[in-house]
């Protein structure tokens, strides 16, 4: 069955680093997602990204994150100065069509030390 | 807003117990989702409900789409040790393409 693959699986960096994860959707998905969980705690969104272009944005995704599509294939998310509390999982999410469940990658853990 | 309330927090019981849970929002959703997230992993689908009344099930889970469109449960009938895990609940707004959490239940099972 087609999966969302994501990598790293995961990634350490120091304060105030960019970073970017990866994550491959499914191939023939148009709906693509980024969502963040702090330990413990519940799934919390990020973004959405459709027909290139961001969709919906929630209030953690400040002037330091961006998304891109680079290719056909990969969807990316990118801190550009981690803080201390972007230490969380982030996990990408596709879907096909609109009314179409998401579908979660395993997730990058990030540590920010 | 959309913010959704899931309860319970969390459930002990003995494998073969029936289990529920549920989620409530104060407005309206068009779609909501079952996920199970096992530790270290992402949140897998269990079921999606598109229908307000809708009835689901996925082998010993069950789901239904309340006719309000502001609430959902999740049934699991004789639990069994694999069925441990946190739950979530996920409902899209009919306005927008994103989707909301709520907080999860976790469920632990004796056997």
């Amino acid at each position: 069955e087609p999966e969302v693959t994501q990598t790293p699986s995961h990634q350490v960096t120091q304060m105030g680093q960019e970073v970017i994860l990866r994550c491959v959707p499914i191939s023939n998905h148009l709906y693509f997602y980024w969502y963040r969980q702090i330990l413990g705690q519940k799934v919390e969104f990020l973004v959405s990204f459709y027909n290139n272009e961001i969709s919906e944005k929630s209030e953690i995704f400040d002037d330091q994150f961006s998304v891109e599509r680079p290719d056909g294939s990969n969807f990316t998310l990118k801190i550009r100065s981690t803080k201390l509390e972007d230490s969380a999982m982030y996990f990408c999410a596709s879907k096909g069509g609109e009314d179409q469940p998401q579908h979660f990658g395993d997730g990058t853990r990030l540590s920010i030390l | 807003g959309q913010q959704l309330n899931q309860s319970p927090q969390s459930m002990f019981i003995q494998e073969g117990e029936d289990v529920s849970m549920n989620c409530t929002s104060s407005s309206i959703f068009n779609t909501w989702l079952w996920y199970k997230q096992d530790p270290g992993e992402g949140p897998v689908l269990l079921i999606a409900l598109y229908k307000a009344g809708e009835l689901t099930s996925n082998g010993r889970l069950t789901a239904q789409f309340g006719i309000t469109r502001k609430d959902s449960f999740l049934n699991i009938s004789a639990s069994i040790p694999s069925d441990v895990g946190i739950y979530f609940c996920a409902g899209r707004h009919y306005n927008n393409n994103d989707m909301r959490f709520g907080a999860g239940t976790r469920l632990t099972v004796k056997p």
